[in-house]
Formats: C-alpha cells, sequence, structure tokens
C-alpha cells in the first residue's frame, strides 16, 4: 500500500506570496494519478488537481501541479485570501489513500 | 446539479451499530463507482471503502474490515454503509464521494455534506 507524506505540515504565508506544497509516495504512483483537494472548516473537500497536473473545472490558473513517481508538488502562484485551507494530496489508483494534509495559514 | 445528502449519524455507544445512507441526484448513479470517507475531528481524510456500479466489487481500508459493509441500491440511487461493532475511534464525519468518471481509477470530484458519527459511551 502506497503512503502518502506531506510536508510541511504547516505553512505561514502572506497574501500575494507563493506556497509551495509538498507529496511523496512510499512507491511510485502509477501514471501519475495523484490528485489535490483543498478544505475549508466544516466544508467537504474539493477537487483541484487531478493526474498530477490537470485543474480541475473551475479552478483558477494561480493553482498548478506538478511532479512524477513519488514526488509531487502543488504551487499556488499568488496567494488569495480565500486560499488559506487545508490541503491533501491523493493517489487514486487501488484502494485511495490521502496524504495527512498541510495547513495553509496567514501569516 | 449532482447531489449527494448523507444521513444517519448520530451518537452511538461502543460495540454498538449504524447505518448511514447517501441520497445521490442529478446524475446515473448507477454508472459510477462510489466511495465512503470519513474524517476524525481535527484529522485528515481517510478513505473507508468504495463499490463498484453493480456491486460486483467492494474494497476496504484495513482498519473497518469485518465491521463494515458498503452496499448500494441503483433503483433507489442510494449508497449506504452499515457500521457494526463500532469503536472510538470510528468518530468521524463520513463523507459520500463520488469518482470524476466512471473508472474507479479517476479522483473524487464530488461529495456530500457529510454526516457525524459520534461512538461513546
Amino acid at each position: 500500500e502506497i503512503v502518502l507524506t506531506q510536508s510541511p505540515g504547516t505553512l505561514s504565508l502572506s497574501p500575494g506570496e507563493r506556497a509551495t506544497l509538498s507529496c511523496r509516495a512510499s512507491q511510485s504512483v502509477s501514471n501519475t494519478y495523484l490528485a489535490w483537494y483543498q478544505q475549508k472548516p466544516g466544508q467537504a473537500p474539493r477537487l483541484l488537481i487531478y493526474g498530477a497536473s490537470s485543474r480541475a473545472t473551475g479552478i483558477p490558473d494561480r493553482f498548478s501541479g506538478s511532479g512524477s513517481g513519488t514526488d509531487f508538488t502543488l504551487t499556488i502562484s499568488r496567494l488569495e485570501p480565500e486560499d488559506f485551507a487545508v490541503y491533501y494530496c491523493q493517489q487514486y489508483d487501488n484502494s485511495p489513500p490521502f496524504g495527512q494534509g498541510t495547513k495553509l495559514e496567514i501569516k | 446539479e449532482v447531489q449527494l445528502v448523507e444521513s444517519g449519524g448520530g451518537l452511538v455507544q461502543p460495540g454498538g451499530s449504524l447505518r448511514l445512507s447517501c441520497a445521490a441526484s442529478g446524475f446515473t448513479f448507477s454508472s459510477y463507482w462510489m466511495n465512503w470517507v470519513r474524517q476524525a475531528p481535527g484529522k485528515g481524510l481517510e478513505w473507508v471503502a468504495n463499490i463498484k456500479q453493480d456491486g460486483s466489487e467492494i474494497y476496504y481500508v484495513d482498519s473497518v474490515k469485518g465491521r463494515f459493509t458498503i452496499s448500494r441500491d441503483n433503483a433507489k440511487n442510494s449508497l449506504y454503509l452499515q457500521m457494526n461493532s463500532l469503536r472510538a475511534e470510528d468518530t468521524a464525519v463520513y463523507y459520500c464521494a463520488r469518482h470524476y468518471s466512471s473508472s474507479r481509477v479517476s479522483p473524487f470530484y464530488y461529495w456530500g455534506h457529510g454526516t457525524l458519527v459520534t461512538v461513546s459511551s
């Protein structure tokens, strides 16, 4: 079973800054079956990125994903106030585990 | 508009049982794999189980095998999770989630609002 480890656990940044979130897999993720989700308090998760780098419908282009194999990155180019939330990566091949999450908080 | 509405959560004693339901609308329910995902208070997301369109394939996370049963009724556009022998560590918000496409190998695009299960004496 693949284990996903996200870093950092918490990231403190200011609006307008660039955010870089990491997701590392314990073994190679097949065909880049890697997704990123955003979750705000009291809400269900929202799909941001799938296939490691494809944006889901309606997701702003300041969100981008990259990576392959075991190392993946979510980048938010210029943080907006609404981007402060918890972010999860997920490999969705076979039993689809999630990473433990990165909390993006306002500095 | 796709909608997933969970129900059936509540307070239950350790060792007890509960059945969650997820009512689906706005899409052809019988065409999609469906999932249950849970989130303990203040914790991360944990995938629990999924079921194929016709119910012929089912998978569970190890921690619920033998205690939880996922099922579906395509005629009623409904997904279920029968939870037996409940433990304190099963306390969580339980989400129903639909895959992006009809393939199991696709991310979760639609989510319900969740239903809270609390296991406590």
